[in-house]
């Protein structure tokens, strides 16, 4: 059971350069996430989704954009990178419960130049 | 709405000091409550939860008690080590709810 995996640990942009940020989780969880943490910051959502087929906006949106397209996998898409979103993004899941714990994935490191 | 708020930090300790963090809610109805800790260079992790009033979550010698009189979740643990050094986040889930919401987090640093 690999729990919530992240590809890739570290990726350097240059600005107006796009990307394709992987999430994947083997736990059969309908609801994934992904939150932004900037330097001694906390996390902030970005978006959502409640199974697949299925994606909502959090607080940050944009900027980027999602699909969810099988359960396992919510990969998280930058437009036009800016130096704005130089951030550690981590993905998360969660069974359907709203007591149950949510499981994070190690974090991509991204920096734009 | 919903809202999580932490102490402030850094907070910095010495080895076998006890830890307080606080951490209050505001939340309509009967919130689970979460303490989540993030070590250097890693993703959050569960610590411990609680999920109705009077609950007790404990793990790794860390305690938080569910108290809906105070709308508190303060996380304490009676010896810390030099391996709790971490970022602690303080988290709620409403009933019913798609999200979490995460208090701003508190850094603490134990010296030896």
């Amino acid at each position: 059971n690999a729990g919530v995996t992240q590809t890739p640990k570290f990726r350097i942009l240059k600005i107006g350069q796009s990307m394709t940020l992987q999430c994947a989780q083997d736990m059969n969880h309908n609801y994934m996430y992904w939150y932004r943490q900037d330097p001694g910051m906390g996390l902030k959502l970005i978006y959502y989704s409640v199974g697949a087929g299925i994606t909502d906006k959090g607080e940050v949106p944009n900027g980027y954009n999602v699909s969810r397209s099988t359960t396992e996998d919510f990969p998280l898409r930058l437009e036009l990178a800016a130096p704005s979103q130089t951030s550690v993004y981590f993905c998360a899941s969660r069974d359907r419960g709203s007591t149950d714990t949510q499981y994070f994935g190690p974090g991509t490191r991204l920096t734009v130049l | 709405g919903n809202s999580v708020t932490q102490m402030e930090g850094p907070v910095t300790l010495s080895e076998e000091a006890f830890l307080t963090i606080n951490c209050t809610y505001t939340a309509t109805g009967y919130p689970s409550l979460f303490w989540y800790v993030q070590y250097p260079g890693e993703g959050l992790q569960l610590l411990l939860k609680a999920t109705k009033a009077d609950d007790k979550g404990s793990n790794k010698g860390f305690e938080a008690t569910y108290r809906k009189e105070t709308t508190s979740f303060h996380l304490e643990k009676g010896s810390v080590q030099v391996s709790d050094s971490a970022v602690y986040f303080c988290a709620l889930s409403a009933q019913g709810a798609q999200k979490l919401v995460f208090g701003q987090g508190t850094r603490l640093t134990i010296n030896p």
